[in-house]
């Protein structure tokens, strides 16, 4: 149990809508990270927030955006949504003060679209 | 962009023997992390390695920062059927806040 959730557990849309997925933290973590998981590969790095700013990217194009609360919960937004776009989103927070290796990712949310 | 390929691809292995996986990466890096990620679960870090050549064990498994600082080997002794699961290393670029994550290793015992 590493205290991070995400919601919603899946997740089905059609080409071309919006979606926003959430990430919930325990008190503390004050950086999280947003990965996309392909099926049968690794996670890709999308972005970093730290105290509500971005402060690292992946390659991924702006339409992938996200949000960093005071209350340690995140939100991903993607917009334009590709049939690409189909994967397991996890996001990952580190406690403030522990190494930036010290992640721990929530569950995921697997995302289709048709 | 930077790559880190892991062998094998996937094993399947008789429960009590002994597992070894490797990564490697086509540049110089100053930690290797390796993770563990079940059905359904987010990955969980088994591992972090900091310095070339060291040795590090978590219980049954071992990890090593190979000298070259190009690869890292993760080994699982005595396995058992919770040890299915798929291995991920993984890289953290120095400046950077992006961590980068093999294919991974699909590991399935057979008891």
């Amino acid at each position: 149990e590493t205290g991070v959730t995400q919601s919603p557990t899946h997740l089905i849309k059609t080409r071309g809508q919006q979606v926003t997925l959430r990430c919930s933290s325990q008190s503390g973590h004050n950086t999280v990270s947003w990965y996309q998981q392909a099926l049968g590969q690794g996670p890709q790095f999308i972005f970093q927030y730290y105290r509500e700013e971005e402060n690292g990217r992946g390659n991924f194009p702006p339409r992938f955006s996200g949000l960093q609360f005071p209350n340690y919960s995140s939100e991903l937004n993607v917009n334009a949504l590709e049939l690409d776009d189909s994967a397991l989103y996890l996001c990952a927070s580190t406690p403030a003060g522990d190494s930036e290796e010290t992640q721990y990712f929530g569950p995921g949310t697997r995302l289709l679209v048709l | 962009g930077q790559q880190l390929n892991q062998s094998p691809q996937s094993m399947f292995i008789q429960e009590g023997e002994d597992v070894s996986m490797n990564c490697t990466s086509s540049s110089i890096f100053n930690t290797w992390l390796w993770y563990k990620q079940d059905p359904g679960e987010g990955p969980v870090l088994l591992i972090a390695l900091y310095k070339a050549g060291e040795l590090t064990s978590n219980g049954r498994l071992t990890a090593q920062f190979g000298i070259t600082r190009k690869d890292s080997f993760l080994n699982i002794s005595a396995s058992i059927p919770s040890d299915v699961g798929i291995y991920f290393c993984a890289l953290h670029p120095p400046g950077t806040y992006k961590y980068i994550f093999g294919t991974g290793t699909r590991l399935k015992v057979l008891a």
